[in-house]
C-alpha cells in the first residue's frame, strides 16, 4: 500500500489561469473521490469516480471544474479561469468497492490564486 | 440531505486526563459514521466507523467513539490523552441506504491541544 498521491503539493497561480492536479490513487481501489477544504471548514464534496466513470459531482461545483478519470486510474482535477475564492486545499481520496469502506486521503494540493 | 455537527471548535485536555471529541448527526434513516484526524498540511487518516452493532466502536491509536442512535450523537473518546494526539478531528456521516449519494459529509472539525 503505498497511498494515495497527489501532484504537486503547493500551486500558485494568477486570477484567470487555468490549473491542473493529478491524483494516482491505491492501485487496487476503483472509487475515487475529490474534495476541498478551506480554513476552517471540514472537506466538501466536489466528484466522485467508479473505475472510469463519473457518477456523481457536487451541485455546488462550479462548469470552471472539470475532472476526470480516463482508464480508471489515475485522476486529474482541471480548474478553469482560476477565481481568488478557488483558493484551497484540493484533496484526493480512494476506497475499495464496498459501501461503508473508509476513505484514504492523499496529501492534498494547496491552491493559491493571486 | 446529511450533516455533521461539531459543538466545539477547540478541545483543551491536560495529557494523561480522558478526552472527549463531541459529534451529532443528522441523516434520513441509518447512518454510517466515521472518525478521521488530520495533522497539518496532511490528508486525513481514517480513525474508527460505526456501522452496525455494539454502540462502542474502537479504533486506531486507543480511540474509540460511542453511537448513541436517540441522541443522534458519536463522540469521539480516549481514556488518557497523549501530546502527540493534538491535531484537528473530523466526523462524518452517510446514510445507510447506499443507494444513491456517496458524498461523505464533513462536520468543520475540533482542534484538540493536549498540555503537557
Amino acid at each position: 500500500d503505498t497511498g494515495v498521491s497527489q501532484d504537486p503539493r503547493h500551486k500558485i497561480t494568477k486570477r484567470g489561469q487555468n490549473v491542473t492536479f493529478r491524483c494516482d490513487p491505491i492501485s487496487e481501489h476503483n472509487r475515487l473521490y475529490w474534495y476541498r477544504q478551506t480554513l476552517g471548514q471540514g472537506p466538501e464534496f466536489l466528484t466522485y469516480f467508479q473505475n472510469e466513470a463519473q457518477l456523481e459531482k457536487s451541485r455546488l461545483l462550479s462548469d470552471r471544474f472539470s475532472a476526470e478519470r480516463p482508464k480508471g486510474s489515475f485522476s486529474t482535477l482541471e480548474i478553469q479561469r482560476t477565481e481568488q475564492g478557488d483558493s484551497a486545499m484540493y484533496l484526493c481520496a480512494s476506497s475499495p468497492e464496498a459501501y461503508n469502506s473508509p476513505l484514504h486521503f492523499g496529501n492534498g494540493t494547496r491552491l493559491t490564486v493571486t | 440531505a446529511q450533516s455533521v455537527a461539531q459543538p466545539e471548535d477547540q478541545v483543551n485536555v491536560a495529557e494523561g486526563n480522558p478526552l472527549t471529541v463531541k459529534c451529532t448527526y443528522s441523516v434520513s434513516g441509518n447512518p454510517y459514521l466515521f472518525w478521521y484526524v488530520q495533522y497539518p498540511n496532511r490528508g486525513l487518516q481514517f480513525l474508527l466507523k460505526y456501522i452496525t452493532g455494539d454502540n462502542l466502536v474502537k479504533g486506531s491509536y486507543g480511540f474509540e467513539a460511542e453511537f448513541n442512535k436517540s441522541q443522534t450523537s458519536f463522540h469521539l473518546k480516549k481514556p488518557s490523552a497523549l501530546v502527540s494526539d493534538s491535531a484537528l478531528y473530523f466526523c462524518a456521516v452517510i446514510p445507510y441506504s447506499g443507494a444513491g449519494s456517496y458524498q461523505l459529509t464533513f462536520g468543520k472539525g475540533t482542534k484538540l491541544s493536549v498540555i503537557p
